[in-house]
This record gives structure tokens, sequence and C-alpha cells, in this order.
């Protein structure tokens, strides 16, 4: 079983500054499956970037997602008061399976 | 829009079956992947499983043995059973699709139904 780890668990910005947050993957992974999420309390999880890399509909460019292989980031580049959230990555696995990681909380600083 | 809906029962009583139902509006379930996956209070986020429209499934290996999914295309919904229920059940129960015709990731999510497993 391939296992998401991601780093910081708890990421402390202000407004306007960048975030860059990690997943790590016990594993290689396939590129096209590794995907990350946002999540604000009360809240489903919204889809941001699928395929490493791809913003999803309706996502602004300020996010970004970059890595291969085992090592894969989620840059913020300037962050807004509506991007404090819990941010997870999450890879479909070559078991046809869901993995998520723990979760990386943004908040303010 | 597509639009997805978790209904059902938000007490289980220990040992039971919890049961939801995951109705889809603004597109049909004759096509894509539906999830479900959960969120215990306050935790991280566990994929359940699975089912294509052509009625395959594939379940999280950890809960396989209790799962069930089906689909009516009549009635275009999916649905969820989760048998042998315990307290580490309770969680918030999202149904999701996935955001093409091949799987890996989703990009319409329910609102969510907390699900609390409780005498």
């Amino acid at each position: 079983e391939i296992v998401l780890t991601q780093s910081p668990g708890t990421l402390s910005l202000s407004p306007g500054e960048r975030a860059t947050l990690s997943c790590r993957a016990s594993q290689s992974v396939i590129d096209v499956y590794l995907a990350w999420y946002q999540q604000k309390p009360g809240q489903a999880p919204r889809l941001l970037l699928y395929g490493a890399s791809n913003r999803a509909t309706g996502i602004p460019d300020r996010f970004s997602g970059s890595g291969s292989g085992t090592d894969f980031t989620l840059t913020i580049s300037r962050l807004e008061p509506e991007d404090f959230a819990v941010y997870y990555c999450q890879q479909y696995t070559p078991s046809l399976t869901w993995t998520f990681g723990q979760g990386t909380k943004v908040e303010i600083k | 829009q597509v639009q997805l809906q978790e209904s059902g029962p938000r007490l289980v009583k220990p040992s039971e079956t919890l049961s939801l139902i995951c109705t889809v509006s603004g597109g049909s379930i004759s096509s894509y992947y539906w999830n479900w996956i959960r969120q215990p209070p306050g935790k991280g986020l566990e994929w359940i499983g699975y089912i294509h429209y052509t009625g395959t499934t594939n379940y999280n290996p950890s809960l396989k043995s209790r799962v069930t999914m089906s689909l009516d295309r009549s009635k275009n919904h999916f649905s969820l059973k989760l048998s042998s229920v315990t307290a580490a059940d309770t969680a918030v129960y999202y149904c999701a699709r996935d955001r093409s015709a091949a799987p890996g990731s989703a990009n319409y999510w329910g609102q969510g139904a907390l699900v609390t497993v409780s005498s």
C-alpha cells in the first residue's frame, strides 16, 4: 500500500505570502493520478489540481502543482484570505483504490 | 450543473447497517465513477469505494468485508451500505463523482451527511 505523507502538518503564514505544501509517497506514484483538494470547515473538499499540475475548472492560477515520482508540491503563490484551509493530496493507486494524505492546515499567522 | 445530495438515517445503532443514498441531479448516473468518502469528526479523509456506471465496484481493502455499493439508473442515484457498524464508523459521509470518464479524482461532491453510531 502506498502511503502519502504531507508536510508540514500546519503552515502559519500571512496573506500575500507564498505557501509551499509537500506530499511524499512511500513508493513512486504515476503523476497523472495525483490530485490536490482544499477543504474549509463544514464544507466538502474541492478539487484544486489533478494530474499533479492541472488546475480544475475555476481554480485561480495562484494555485500550482509540480512533482513526479515520490515528491509532489502544491504552491499557492500569494495567499488570499479565502485560501486558509486544509489541503489534502490524493492518489489513485495501481490497485484502483484511492488514498489520501493526512492533510496540511494553512492558518493565518 | 451536476449536484449530489446524500440522504439516509443520521443515527445508527452499533452492529446495525448504515445505509445512505446519493441522488444525482443535473446529469446522468449512466457514466463516470461514483465514489463514497468519509471523514470522522476532526480527522482526515478516507475513501470507502467506488461504483462505475456499469456496476463494477472497488472498495477500500480495510472496509471491503462490510461495504456494498449499488446504483439505480431509474432513480439516478447510487447507494452505500456499511454493515456491523461501531462508533469508529461515526463520520461525515460524502458522495462524489469522478472528474472524467477515467477514474482518479472527484470534482463534484455532495455536501456530506454526518452519521453517528450510538445506542
